[in-house]
């Protein structure tokens, strides 16, 4: 079955340390997103690709970063420089070029800070 | 810019109660709108969607009507259970750059037996 995987389910950083969270898609979408989901509030935007080998920052890209080498994958790395990363990270993907699709999600990767 | 503006919950319900959801949005042109279902420790899932105006969202008993007079698209079932406790999302989609969502803040749902 066609889906989005995200892994790992939970992660734990140390302070200081550079984590990467994984999405992997096999629905063949062009376009690619990571939200961040903090307790009791909505989802914000950090990156977004609607293609491969480029990306745009969203709300919140401070302290993150993202490649796109391939269509299928879209990892992001939680870098020391992001002070708050405890959070719940969703992954998504969508049929760039078809707003009415909507967004496929992944199952999310909470990061806690220890 | 978009927003979305959700009802504030929590919402409780006993099973078998009607359930409203308000939710409007400000969006330049004509955006889709969509509502996500939210299960505790899980990703959002696509609950139902329309995408042109007097268009009627539906799926598991949920509909929502897209109004652009009012700018809404209110989330209803008319006789939820249990298991319909989870947090709902209202979002659009600007078509005006493909690929973008904008979410609202959520409204967590709890249904009694």
């Amino acid at each position: 079955d066609g889906g989005i995987t995200q892994s790992p389910k939970y992660l734990f950083r140390k302070e200081g340390q550079n984590v990467t969270l994984s999405c992997e898609q096999n629905l063949n979408h062009d376009a690619m997103y990571w939200y961040r989901q903090d307790p009791g509030q909505g989802l914000r935007l950090i990156y977004y690709s609607q293609i491969v080998n480029d990306f745009q920052k969203g709300d919140i890209a401070e302290g993150y970063s993202v490649s796109r080498e391939k269509k299928e994958s879209f990892p992001l790395t939680v870098t020391s420089a992001q002070k708050n990363p405890t959070a719940f990270y969703l992954c998504a993907s969508s049929i760039a070029s078809r707003q009415g699709h909507g967004y496929t999600f992944g199952s999310g990767t909470r990061l806690t800070v220890v | 810019g978009d927003s979305v503006t959700q009802m504030e919950g929590p919402v409780t319900l006993s099973e078998e109660a009607f359930l409203t959801i308000n939710c409007t949005y400000t969006a330049t042109g004509y955006p889709s709108l969509f509502w996500y279902v939210q299960y505790p420790g899980e990703g959002l899932q696509l609950l139902l969607k329309a995408t042109k105006a007097d268009d009627k969202g539906s799926n598991k008993g949920f509909e929502a009507t897209y109004r652009k007079e009012t700018t809404s698209f209110h989330l209803e079932k008319g006789s939820v259970q249990v298991s319909d406790s989870a947090v709902y999302f209202c979002a659009l989609g600007d078509n005006t750059n493909a690929g973008k969502s904008t979410f609202g803040d959520g409204t967590t749902l709890t249904v009694k037996p």
